[in-house]
């Protein structure tokens, strides 16, 4: 596609459900992040893959956080058991090569609520 | 923490005037990057400066980087309505591994 997509971009669901967020980072793009946006905050880094190299989870808040990125493209993050902190905007970004540090490309990203 | 500091948190001018945000980060950089923000959307990359420049263009734009101050500066002249925005600062460097730290933004309105 042209640009990222990120699907849903608004998940409501209830405290202690499971969601799914879903990203479709630019083509030829081996680099890819996720990020958690709180209210009027920065972003806070979650995890980042490069390639079919081991990810970095390091930015993983908890084990109820999890990403997956098949066939090298298409990447998804789970949340389980939500709870009402997780409550954010989640964005993703992709990039050609994080090795040298290009700019990064990013979706609209998925706001979620937990009620 | 590497994460950067924008300062100020928000700002409001009149269009046509000059914007000033500043950044300030703690350990040592490779590259700075700002981004702009607009309300519901994601991050648009706007500029790139490297730890070995000291200055950068881009149309209404320039950034400033003082490695001895760990600060940067970023200039929006002419500022138009469009402008309205956050604006973010980035950094990457030798011990920051794949991560990418953002500062907590500043908040731009450019009024018509």
């Amino acid at each position: 596609g042209a640009g990222v997509s990120q699907s849903p971009s608004n998940k409501v669901t209830e405290k202690g459900k499971d969601v799914e967020l879903r990203c479709d980072p630019i083509s030829g793009h081996t680099a890819l992040y996720w990020y958690r946006q709180s209210l009027g905050q920065g972003l806070e880094f979650l995890i980042y893959f490069q390639g079919n190299s081991a990810p970095d989870k390091s930015g993983l808040p908890s084990d109820r956080f999890s990403a997956e990125r098949t066939g090298g493209s298409v990447s998804t993050l789970t949340i389980q058991r939500t709870q009402q902190e997780d409550s954010a905007v989640y964005l993703c970004a992709s990039s050609l090569d994080s090795l040298a540090k290009n700019i990064q490309y990013f979706g609209a990203g998925t706001r979620l609520s937990v009620l | 923490s590497q994460q950067g500091e924008e300062d100020p948190q928000a700002l409001s001018i009149q269009e046509g005037e000059n914007a000033t945000m500043n950044c300030s980060y703690k350990t040592s950089i490779n590259n700075l990057q700002w981004y702009r923000q607009n309300s519901g959307r994601g991050l648009v990359h706007l500029i790139l400066i490297r730890s070995n420049e000291r200055e950068k263009h881009s149309g209404r734009l320039r950034v400033t980087l003082d490695t001895s101050k760990k600060s940067s500066s970023l200039l929006i002249t002419a500022s138009r309505a469009a402008d309205t925005a956050s604006y973010f600062c980035a950094t990457d460097g030798p011990n920051t591994g794949n991560q990418f730290y953002f500062g907590t933004g500043t908040s731009l309105t450019v009024i018509p």
